[in-house]
C-alpha cells in the first residue's frame, strides 16, 4: 500500500512568491494533519482536518498560511506571500491522533 | 501552554550499551506516542500508550507510561547502530490537542 504522498519533495522559492504544498493521505484515513518542523521549534501542528473539515487551525502562524481539503484524497497547504522565516520541512500525516502516518515531507527554502 | 520536555537532547553511546530517554510534562495526556525519525524522512510510529503505568515492549525497546499519565520513558537494551535516529514523544491532551516534544537525538557508535 502506498503511504502518505507529498509533493514536491523540495521547493526553493524567492521571498514574496506563492508556495503550494500537496498531500495525498492514505486511503480510508479520516484525519489529515499538517506539521512544520524546524531545529529551533521542533515539530509543530499547523492544522488538522477530520472528514475533510478543518477542526483546529490554531497552529497556523498567520494569515499568509491557508490549507484546504477539497476531498478525502487531497489536501494543500499554501503560503502567500512566502518569507525566509517560513523555511522548514513541512509534513503531512494521516490517521488518528494516537496513530499517525507521516509523509516524507517537503523541504521548503525561501530566499 | 502544554509542553513535553524530552531528555536528554542528545545521546551518543557505544553499541551494546543500554539507555533510557525521558518525556515529561506537567499536564495529563489521554495517550502518548513515541516516534522515530531518520534523516530525510517523516516520523514513524513506534508505540502508543494509553493507561497509566502501562508498559509495552517492542523487541529491545521498552516503553512505560507514568502512573499519572504525565510522563513516559523509552528504554533500549543492547543498542545497535540501527537504533540511531531522532526519538519524538507526542501527547494527546484532554482538549484534543496534539503536542510533540523536541526529541532526543540518539547516535549509536559501532
Amino acid at each position: 500500500d502506498a503511504g502518505v504522498i507529498q509533493s514536491p519533495r523540495h521547493e526553493v522559492t524567492e521571498m514574496g512568491q506563492e508556495v503550494t504544498l500537496r498531500c495525498k493521505p492514505i486511503s480510508g484515513h479520516n484525519s489529515l494533519f499538517w506539521y512544520r518542523q524546524t531545529m529551533m521549534r521542533g515539530l509543530e501542528l499547523l492544522i488538522y482536518f477530520n472528514n475533510n473539515v478543518p477542526i483546529d487551525d490554531s497552529g497556523m502562524p498567520e494569515d499568509r498560511f491557508s490549507a484546504k481539503m477539497p476531498n478525502a484524497s487531497f489536501s494543500t497547504l499554501k503560503i502567500q506571500p512566502s518569507e525566509p522565516r517560513d523555511s522548514a520541512v513541512y509534513f503531512c500525516a494521516s490517521g488518528a491522533f494516537y496513530e499517525q502516518y507521516f509523509g516524507p515531507g517537503t523541504r521548503l527554502t525561501v530566499t | 501552554t502544554q509542553l513535553l520536555e524530552q531528555s536528554p537532547q542528545f545521546l551518543s553511546i557505544q553499541e551494546g550499551e543500554n539507555l533510557t530517554v525521558y518525556c515529561n510534562s506537567s499536564s495529563v495526556f489521554s495517550s502518548l506516542q513515541w516516534y522515530r525519525q531518520e534523516p530525510g524522512e517523516g516520523p514513524v510510529l513506534l508505540v502508543t500508550v494509553v493507561t497509566g503505568g502501562e508498559v509495552k515492549k517492542l523487541k529491545r525497546l521498552t516503553f512505560q507510561f507514568g502512573d499519572a499519565r504525565k510522563d513516559s520513558s523509552l528504554h533500549i537494551t543492547a543498542a545497535q547502530p540501527g537504533d540511531t535516529g531522532l526519538y519524538l514523544c507526542a501527547g494527546e491532551s484532554r482538549d484534543d490537542k496534539i503536542i510533540f516534544g523536541k526529541g532526543t537525538r540518539l547516535h549509536i557508535l559501532p
